[in-house]
């Protein structure tokens, strides 16, 4: 059974103060890490695809990694306006599987002046 | 392009009602799902299809039914509510292995 776990649950960084958020995953074959951000009453909104060990990607103050076992995504400098939930889900590799995602709970961050 | 549409935003049903979520895409995607998201769970997934004319259970099926008569719109049933399905709804689609999905805005419903 493919599994996401999300580490801290929250977290509250000042304006500048850079910081990490983890996803620690278990799946029989990745075809695909996924982050996603969430705003309050809105739906998931797609940030990065990560498909392989070692791969980086970067969109503003954000760079997420991979490695076999785990994702991170850094955020540098942060502002108020990159406050929200980071989704993090895994796509396993199997035929069959019907490109499903299996989701984390999600880090709730909050970036304050 | 509106993406993902999901209509009603928010509803309020008493327990043994019935009512029907709309999800409609106009991506021309195979792939679309409905999940639910509740407080320290995570996104859920309920059913999905992978085209056309085809439905599957996901993790937490009971007291759920869906259609996809058409490939654009992906229906999710509650044939009698009840309070344990209180939740926010996300329908979301995508286009097959390794893409990201496309969520709509959800519903939230409340079963009293």
């Amino acid at each position: 059974e493919d599994q996401v776990t999300q580490s801290p649950e929250a977290l509250r960084l000042q304006e500048g103060e850079s910081s990490s958020l983890n996803c620690s995953y278990t799946v029989s074959g990745l075809r695909g890490l996924f982050w996603y951000r969430q705003d309050p009453g809105k739906g998931p909104e797609f940030l990065f695809t990560l498909y392989s060990a070692g791969e980086e990607k970067e969109k503003e103050r954000l760079k997420a990694t991979l490695t076999k076992k785990e994702s991170f995504l850094h955020i540098t400098a942060p502002k108020p306006e990159d406050s929200a939930t980071y989704l993090c889900a895994v796509q396993a590799a199997q035929t069959g599987t019907a490109s499903k995602l299996t989701f984390g709970t999600g880090t709730r961050l909050q970036v304050t002046l | 392009n509106a993406g993902v549409t999901q209509t009603p935003k928010f509803r309020v049903l008493k327990t043994g009602q019935s009512m029907t979520l709309l999800c409609a895409q106009d991506m021309n995607h195979e792939y679309m799902y409905w999940y639910r998201q509740d407080p320290g769970m995570g996104l859920r997934l309920i059913h999905y299809s992978v085209g056309e004319g085809t439905t599957a259970k996901g993790e937490v099926p009971d007291g759920y039914n869906v259609s996809r008569l058409k490939k654009q719109n992906f229906l999710l049933g509650l044939e009698s509510a009840a309070p344990s399905q209180t939740s926010v709804y996300f329908c979301a689609s995508t286009r097959g292995q390794g893409y990201g999905y496309t969520f709509g805005s959800g519903t939230r419903l409340t079963v009293v």
